[in-house]
């Protein structure tokens, strides 16, 4: 069965500090990760998307994947109050592209 | 990013009654569209696969007859939740992608469904 753990949190973090979320995955055919930003009773919004091993980088978000160790992070810099939300991470794989998506974890950035 | 839009954003309705919620994509054909429920507190779970002009494949527990999936056009699905009972109330949001998207996921605004 195809997993993606996530540590279910709560994070919190000072405003300004570097927020760093995890993720780890079973499916070892898993080829895209994506993650998901979701506030309290909206829909899940994409932040980023990572397809090879390494960091990505968009504004104050960067992307890391390590494929050997099946783990995907997200790390927020100088976090803001409006980043807290619900960070959901997510892979997929085959030709469906069928996202499995983590729990997701909770993030609050205090003023 | 690509557009997805969902109507209606909220719907109360009365025990035994069907309710229909429409997924669009506005600015992409959607080949594929997902269907995923939510309870608070939850993660999202999939409920469905279609893709355009087939039948829509259920995750196993979701019941085919109860949940009809219509993916008629490459910009509309519809859920249709027949015969609501309390415990089908939930947080309905609809996703979807296609050849222009490049393997990403776009998400509906979802539906909150609350059964009297």
């Amino acid at each position: 069965q195809k997993e993606v753990e996530q540590n279910s949190g709560p994070l919190s973090v000072p405003e300004g500090a570097i927020a760093s979320l995890n993720c780890t995955y079973s499916d070892r055919g898993s080829q895209s990760f994506f993650w998901y930003r979701q506030y309290s009773g909206k829909s899940p919004e994409l932040i980023m998307s990572i397809y090879s091993n390494g960091d990505k980088e968009d504004g104050r978000f960067t992307a890391q994947l390590n494929k050997a160790s099946q783990y995907v992070s997200l790390l927020i810099r100088d976090s803001q109050p409006s980043d807290s939300a619900t960070y959901l991470c997510a892979g997929s794989g085959g030709s469906n592209y069928k996202l499995t998506f983590g729990k997701g974890t909770l993030l609050t950035v205090n003023p | 990013g690509a557009v997805v839009s969902q109507h209606p954003s909220w719907v109360i309705c009365k025990s035994g009654t069907s309710v229909k919620i429409e997924c669009r994509s506005l600015d992409f054909q959607a080949t594929t569209m997902f269907w995923y429920r939510q309870f608070p507190k939850q993660s999202l779970m999939l409920m469905a696969t279609s893709n355009e002009g087939s039948k829509a494949t259920y995750e196993q527990g979701v019941e085919k007859d109860k949940f009809l999936i219509n993916h008629a056009s490459l910009t509309l699905s519809t859920l249709t939740v027949t015969s609501a009972h309390p415990e089908d109330s939930s947080f309905y949001i609809c996703s979807a992608r296609g050849p222009s998207t490049n393997e990403k996921l776009f998400f509906g605004s979802g539906t909150q469904l609350s059964v009297l």
